[in-house]
């Protein structure tokens, strides 16, 4: 069971252009939802993350959008570069300290000049 | 911020032995460990999650027997694949969180695992 789902697969944006990544939860005692970006050969390094009490967060180039009702939430990356090429995750988990994320299957990205 | 110290960061070794991979929470206390195994273009699955002091909690399908897990302070936790098989080569990650976390999640940068 994919508790998470993550689309698309892979992007490819141009240079400036505006990067959206997809992604949608099932269980809805979820209440932390971070997205990751990773390098290859690297762990995933936490890009932004959120709450359900809001319905966006934004820093920097990256927003991420909340839609509860919808369960749903998505990363937007404003004015992407060629240094945003990265492989990106959503994840969710509960409030506890011993829950662990169970990640989106990830989504290839790049950007191209 | 947080940090979560993992090594070796690459390994090599040969079919029948063990490697561990040690990972070290440097300004915090990691009450819980994560760890996570990821193939190529692929996602992280999880393979355990671990107390500090406590034993392991093992994922459908993760042999225990195989993918030892240690926690036994808060600051360090090893996980030791034992008698290796070329169908363990992958990426492995650790992922910590502290008692005052709030949601946090430090993630280690991973261990290559090449068993030929």
């Amino acid at each position: 069971q994919q508790q998470v789902k993550q689309s698309p697969q892979s992007l490819i944006v141009q240079k400036g252009g505006i990067s959206i990544i997809n992604c949608a939860y099932e269980n809805t005692a979820f209440d932390y939802f971070p997205w990751y970006q990773q390098f290859p050969g690297k762990g995933p390094a936490l890009l932004i993350a959120i709450r359900p009490d809001v319905s966006e967060k934004k820093e920097g180039r990256f927003t991420i959008s909340f839609n509860k009702s919808a369960k749903q939430f998505s990363l937007h990356i404003m004015d992407s570069q060629p240094g945003d090429s990265a492989t990106y995750f959503c994840a969710a988990s509960r409030n506890s300290g011993n829950t662990p994320l169970v990640f989106g299957k990830g989504t290839r990205l790049s950007v191209i000049a | 911020g947080a940090v979560v110290s993992q090594h070796p960061s690459r390994v090599i070794c040969k079919s029948g032995t063990s490697v561990k991979i040690e990972c070290r929470s440097l300004d915090f206390q990691a009450t819980t460990m994560f760890w996570y195994r990821q193939f190529p273009k692929q996602s992280l699955m999880l393979m355990a999650t671990s107390n500090e002091g406590s034993k392991a909690t093992y994922e459908q399908g993760v042999e225990k027997d195989k993918f030892l897990i240690n926690h036994a302070s808060l600051t360090l936790s090893t996980l030791t694949v034992t008698s290796a098989h070329p169908e363990d080569s992958s990426f492995y990650i650790c992922s910590a969180r502290g008692q005052l976390a709030n949601y946090g999640y430090t993630f280690g940068s991973g261990t290559r695992l090449t068993v030929v």
